[in-house]
């Protein structure tokens, strides 16, 4: 079994700071962990995702995250927030099964808001 | 190159009926996903097929169902429908990159309201 929690449904940021999106996992086999962004009135866009190898992942827009098993969390970050960052944040863990299988399990969301 | 196209994009039907979605995948993209988005339940994955083959299923019911074409094309089937039913249904296509990696991108959706 597999779930996501992602804390705070809604998070203000000033533009120019830093963003910090929180998402904690519960699996019972080693995971792969992702973020998508949906954008108002878009379709959700893969931001980045870890499957092995190095921790920290590098994503689009200038997204990162990084897994840390110890903690559980697979936390996005990025340095400065931008107007065009505002949208509404998804993590999802999946276990893999193999030739590009997932079964994904969404958090809830987080909605990004960013403060001129 | 197009993009995933869903059809059709909004949909309208009553209770105890059935309806059919169809999603085009990116050419060359041979895994079709499906998922339901609901404000109640966020994003739930429904089913993945890969070369004409289920290859996952979520927790839903067998109300539910889909199938793939030979050209990738994946078709969901929702009978009986119900109020709760109502959402926005999202396909995904994803490649498998060789070395490793995966690209994977969604259709704009159809949203279905069952009245």
């Amino acid at each position: 079994a597999q779930s996501v929690t992602q804390l705070g449904s809604h998070v203000s940021v000033s533009e120019g700071a830093l963003v910090l999106l929180r998402c904690n996992y519960s699996s019972s086999v080693p995971p792969y962990l992702f973020w998508y962004v949906q954008y108002p009135n878009q379709g959700l866009q893969l931001l980045l995702k870890y499957t092995t190898g190095a921790t920290l992942v590098k994503g689009i827009n200038g997204f990162e995250a990084e897994f840390k098993k110890s903690e559980t969390s697979f936390h996005l970050t990025k340095p400065s927030a931008h107007m065009s960052d505002a949208a509404e944040y998804f993590c999802a863990v999946s276990p893999y099964s193999g030739a590009g299988s997932y079964q994904l399990t969404f958090g809830k969301g987080t909605k990004l808001s960013v403060i001129p | 190159k197009a993009g995933v196209t869903q059809t059709p994009r909004y949909l309208i039907k009553t209770r105890g009926q059935q309806v059919t979605l169809s999603c085009s995948p990116i050419s060359g993209h041979r895994s079709v996903s499906w998922y339901q988005q609901t404000p109640g339940q966020g994003l739930q994955f429904l089913f993945e097929y890969f070369s004409e083959t289920q290859r996952n299923k979520g927790n839903f019911p067998g109300r539910f169902s889909g199938r793939q074409f030979s050209n990738s094309r994946s078709e969901m089937n929702v009978s009986t429908l119900e109020l709760g039913d109502s959402a926005l249904y999202l396909c995904a296509s994803s490649l498998e990159l060789q070395g490793g990696g995966e690209t994977q991108y969604f259709g704009p959706g159809t949203r279905l309201l069952v009245l």
